[in-house]
């Protein structure tokens, strides 16, 4: 069965890091790209990063300012988010996704982990 | 930035009705259009991309269309189980951005 598991989120106060993991199964995870969404408490959906297949590309909403950092290990079939200089309305439900291209449509997610920055 | 638009922001349709959400583009998209349906408590998932295209195991009463600017889902005999949040989402530019949402219950 298809899969992709979140983790990595928490409680962590502002300014502070994070790292989010993603980790996919039973689909070949080299060949697509990956990207992460996010949901804040009772909002819509916010795109926030994508990766190419093989990390030559990467493309990030405007909130980022350089804060979070898309990549992948394609070994571990695994995408990370790491999150730098977390600000109280970064607090949301993380999603991972995958899309056969960047400019595809997201046919796979997961099921989302939950980052809370909070002092 | 390419800003989506979605309307109405909810919708309330009898069981076996048709339900019409629309999407709106700020600049052409050309067909790089997705729409998702998400349920409480849920992750999204996809119904169509490329604006028209069905994914897979989405029931045939989902149908999408329109290009450029302006985009249609179509719910041809709303049943219960299609309550949930729709979104439609750009991936021709990024940043790729999401409209804000219709909800659709049943009236």
């Amino acid at each position: 069965q298809v899969k992709l598991v979140e983790s990595g989120g928490g409680v962590v106060q502002p300014g502070r890091s994070l790292r989010l993991s993603c980790t996919a199964s039973a689909f070949t995870f080299s060949n697509f790209a990956m990207h992460w969404v996010r949901q804040a408490p009772g909002k819509g959906l916010e795109w926030v990063a994508v990766t190419s297949f093989d990390a030559s590309d990467k493309y990030y909403a405007d909130f980022v300012q350089g804060r979070f950092t898309i990549s992948r290990d394609n070994s571990k079939n695994t995408v990370f988010l790491q999150m730098n200089t977390l600000r109280i309305e970064d607090t949301a439900v993380y999603y991972c996704a995958r899309s056969h291209l960047v400019y595809y449509g997201m046919d796979v997610w997961g099921q989302g982990t939950t980052v809370t920055v909070s002092s | 930035e390419i800003v989506m638009t979605q309307s109405p922001a909810t919708l309330s349709v009898s069981p076996g009705e048709r339900a019409t959400l629309s999407c709106r583009a700020s600049q052409s998209v050309s067909s790089n259009l997705a729409w998702f349906q998400q349920k409480p408590g849920q992750a999204p998932r996809l119904l169509i991309h490329v604006a028209s295209t069905r994914a897979t195991d989405v029931p045939a009463r989902f149908g999408g269309s329109g290009s450029g600017t302006e985009f249609t889902l179509t719910i041809s005999g709303l049943q219960s189980e299609d309550v949930a949040v729709y979104y439609c989402q750009q991936y021709s530019r990024w940043p790729f951005s999401f409209g804000p949402g219709t909800k659709v219950d049943i009236k």
